[in-house]
């Protein structure tokens, strides 16, 4: 069984410029999770996502982020015009059921975005 | 969620019993605790989860107070690929929220 896949693994973009991340959850998951980890820090939840659904995102920046998770293909994390204080790693999780409070998130592992 | 407190750091020798602390003081009723790990520049690995009683699976156990303001995570006996940060997790079901809210955990240090 392929775990949760997130790629690139590495991303460096200059400032102003576009980053793309993208996670494949594992198979029969339809539940995806993102997660910002910045140096020396502990994860942050930053959104919550069904297939053509957000749930929540109540931890995603309200400027230049975005996420989607189509109905086909990967969840994909946006970040427009980068600044410096975005590098940071970017992990994705999956579940298969919300049951909220119990259910088990795979996480993949991760993006490491630094921004010249 | 409820706050849960952990040291910053712990240490063990290889091969020998590993007991995690954590503290949940403010524990609801409902809140379930889970411990996830996180290897050196890898992504959290789910480890165990438990609501009142004590439970047990390939990779630790988790041990419960009786009155759930604390728990305990043991590893049987520590690897050098245990080496980690540690992070225990309350979660509410009724809050509704599927967010893992991440505290600054316990970095495991095991020396051969």
């Amino acid at each position: 069984n392929a775990g949760v896949m997130q790629n690139p693994r590495h991303l460096v973009r200059r400032r102003g410029q576009e980053a793309r991340l993208r996670c494949s959850p594992m198979k029969g998951h339809s539940h995806v999770y993102w997660y910002r980890q910045l140096p020396e820090e502990g994860l942050k939840f930053m959104v919550y996502l069904q297939k053509e659904n957000i749930i929540d995102e109540s931890g995603m920046p309200k400027e230049r982020f975005s996420a989607e998770f189509p109905k086909e293909g990967p969840s994909i994390l946006r970040i427009q015009q980068v600044v410096r204080g975005d590098s940071a790693a970017y992990f994705c999780a999956s579940s298969a059921f919300p049951l909220a409070g119990q259910e088990t998130q795979y996480f993949g592992p991760g993006t490491r975005l630094l921004v010249l | 969620d409820a706050k849960t407190t952990q040291p910053n750091s712990m240490e063990s020798n290889e091969e020998e019993p590993v007991h995690l602390p954590c503290n949940h003081s403010t524990i609801s009723g409902t809140d379930y605790i889970h411990w996830y790990r996180q290897l050196p520049s890898q992504g959290p690995e789910y480890v165990i989860h438990g609501l009142t009683s004590n439970v047990n699976n390939r990779m630790a156990s988790l041990a419960i107070a009786e009155d759930r303001k604390s728990s305990t995570l043991i590893l049987h006996r520590a690897t050098l690929r245990d080496a980690a940060v540690y992070y225990c997790i309350l979660r509410d079901p009724g809050a509704g929220s599927y967010q893992l809210t991440f505290g600054k955990g316990t970095k495991l240090s095991v020396i051969p």
